[in-house]
C-alpha cells in the first residue's frame, strides 16, 4: 500500500519529442503527488506537483494529467530538449505527515 | 545562500571505520531528513526529525545514529562502516504544514574499500 510504481525505468527520446513517465500508487489517502528532477550530481529538486482535486496542471513544457479512479498520473514533456536528460521521481505524500513514497526512477536521455 | 547544504560531498574510507556527514538548512523547515540513493538510483529514507524529535527510523541498523542539535541541522554518524554502505546519502527539509516540498542538499558520495 506504501508503493508508488514508475515506470519506464529508462526513457530515450528524439530532441523535440514527447517524453512520458507514468507512476501508480494504492494508497487513497495520498493527497499530493510531486515529480522531482535530479541531475548528475545534484540533489533532487521539484518539479511540478499536482493535487488530487483537478486533472492536470501544466508549468511550461511539463505536464501532470492525475487519474483518481485509476490511481495514475504521469509526467508528460513536450518538445523534449537535451538539457531535460535528468532521472525523474514521481513521490506521493499526504499533507502534514512525514509521509513521502518516492517511485523508483526514470531515467531520461533526450538525444540532439 | 545555500538552502540545505551538507558535508562533506566525498568520503572515502576503509572498512570497520566511523564516518559522519554534516546537514544544515536555512529555510525555517521544521523537518528534516536523510535519504540514501543506492548505486541503481533508488531514494530510500532513513531518518526523519521534526523540531529535533526522531520520528522516522525505517529499520536502519545501528550503526546509523543521527543527531539533531538544533532544528536547523541533522547530523548522521555511520559506526562500523561496510561495504554495502556506499551511496550516496541526501539530507532534506520540509515544513510539515506546507505542502511537504522537500529540498535536498547537494549530497554526500560515500565509498567504503
Amino acid at each position: 500500500q506504501q508503493q508508488v510504481k514508475q515506470s519506464p525505468q529508462s526513457l530515450i527520446v528524439q530532441k523535440g519529442g514527447i517524453s512520458i513517465i507514468n507512476c501508480a500508487y494504492e494508497n487513497t489517502a495520498f493527497d499530493y503527488f510531486p515529480w522531482y528532477q535530479q541531475f548528475p550530481g545534484k540533489g533532487p529538486a521539484l518539479l511540478i506537483a499536482i493535487r488530487p482535486d483537478v486533472s492536470e496542471k501544466k508549468e511550461g513544457r511539463f505536464t501532470i494529467s492525475f487519474n483518481k479512479s485509476a490511481k495514475q498520473f504521469s509526467l508528460h514533456i513536450m518538445d523534449s530538449q537535451p538539457g531535460d536528460s535528468a532521472t525523474y521521481f514521481c513521490a506521493a505524500s499526504i499533507t502534514g505527515t512525514y509521509k513521502y513514497i518516492f517511485g523508483t526512477g526514470t531515467r531520461l536521455k533526450v538525444l540532439a | 545562500d545555500t538552502a540545505v547544504s551538507q558535508t562533506p560531498k566525498y568520503l572515502v574510507t576503509q572498512m570497520g571505520n566511523d564516518k559522519s556527514i554534516k546537514c544544515e538548512q536555512n529555510l525555517g523547515h521544521d523537518t528534516m531528513y536523510w535519504y540514501k540513493q543506492d548505486s541503481k538510483k533508488f531514494l530510500k529514507i532513513m531518518f526523519s526529525y521534526n523540531n529535533k524529535e526522531l520520528i522516522i527510523n525505517e529499520t536502519v541498523p545501528n550503526r546509523f545514529s543521527p543527531k539533531s542539535p538544533d532544528k536547523a541541522h541533522l547530523n548522521l554518524h555511520i559506526n562500523s562502516l561496510e561495504l554495502g554502505d556506499s551511496a550516496v546519502y541526501f539530507c532534506a527539509s520540509s515544513l510539515l504544514r506546507d505542502t511537504g516540498e522537500l529540498f535536498f542538499g547537494e549530497g554526500s558520495r560515500l565509498t567504503v574499500l
